[in-house]
């Protein structure tokens, strides 16, 4: 049973970085077949795509082109977990933040376990 | 700029069957977009259904079936139960730089 729980801070001043993480049970972070990514949700913007890592012979990340600039994504294999960072946030970053696992069961996407969500709020 | 399009909003009734769609501004929408389908109930995160067009996961309800309909990606519901009301988004795939785009949703009520 696969299991994402997702951890930081509900509040981030403008111009900060915005930091979570995703602890996984039930599966590695180091898995050859899955990737590992975020998501968030706001009104405004719908579901949002911003990112994955994974790794395969080396760890590798994938950012969307609208957070590319300030984004990292980086895997934590010690506590098998994975975090978000996003720098120089604006209000238009408030969100709520999922993690979720890609099984790749194909060449597309399917994202089947997810996390609970952060609400990020942005907001001095 | 992709745009994903889904129906606002569907009503349907206790033991009914409806059927949401999912466009593509691009065109047609093919096994090659690889759709899933997600529900969403208030407060919750996205609960994953179908992938691939029709692949259900161990989790999904019978009643609950993914296909390509008219140039759409489609999910039906038969048999529609009340727990069933919810936010649907689907998901298409377009490949490189643009990676997957997810649908503005449809909020189903089951009335």
């Amino acid at each position: 049973q696969v299991q994402l729980q997702q951890s930081g801070p509900g509040l981030v001043r403008p111009s900060q970085t915005l930091s979570l993480t995703c602890a996984i049970s039930g599966d590695s972070v180091s898995s050859k077949s899955a990737t590992w990514d975020w998501i968030r949700q706001s009104p405004s913007r719908g579901l949002e795509w911003l990112g994955r890592t994974y790794y395969r012979s080396k760890w590798s990340s994938d950012y969307a082109v609208s957070v590319k600039s300030r984004i990292t994504i980086n895997a934590d294999t010690s506590k098998n977990q994975f975090s978000l960072q996003l720098d120089s946030v604006t209000p238009e970053d408030t969100a709520v933040y999922y993690c979720a696992r890609d099984p790749r069961y194909s060449s597309g996407w399917s994202f089947d376990h997810w996390g609970q969500g952060i609400l990020v709020t942005v907001s001095s | 700029q992709t745009v994903v399009t889904q129906e606002p909003s569907l009503t349907v009734s206790p033991g009914g069957t409806v059927t949401l769609t999912c466009a593509s501004s691009t065109g047609a929408v093919t096994s090659d977009s690889y759709p899933n389908w997600f529900q969403q109930k208030p407060g919750q995160a996205p609960t994953a259904l179908i992938y691939s067009t029709s692949n259900k996961h161990s989790w999904t309800p019978a009643r609950f079936s993914g296909s390509l309909l008219g140039g759409k990606a489609a999910l039906t519901v038969s048999g529609v139960q009340p727990e069933d009301e919810a936010e649907y988004y689907c998901l298409l795939y377009y490949g490189g730089a643009q990676g997957g785009v997810f649908g503005g949703g449809t909020k189903l009520t089951v009335l």
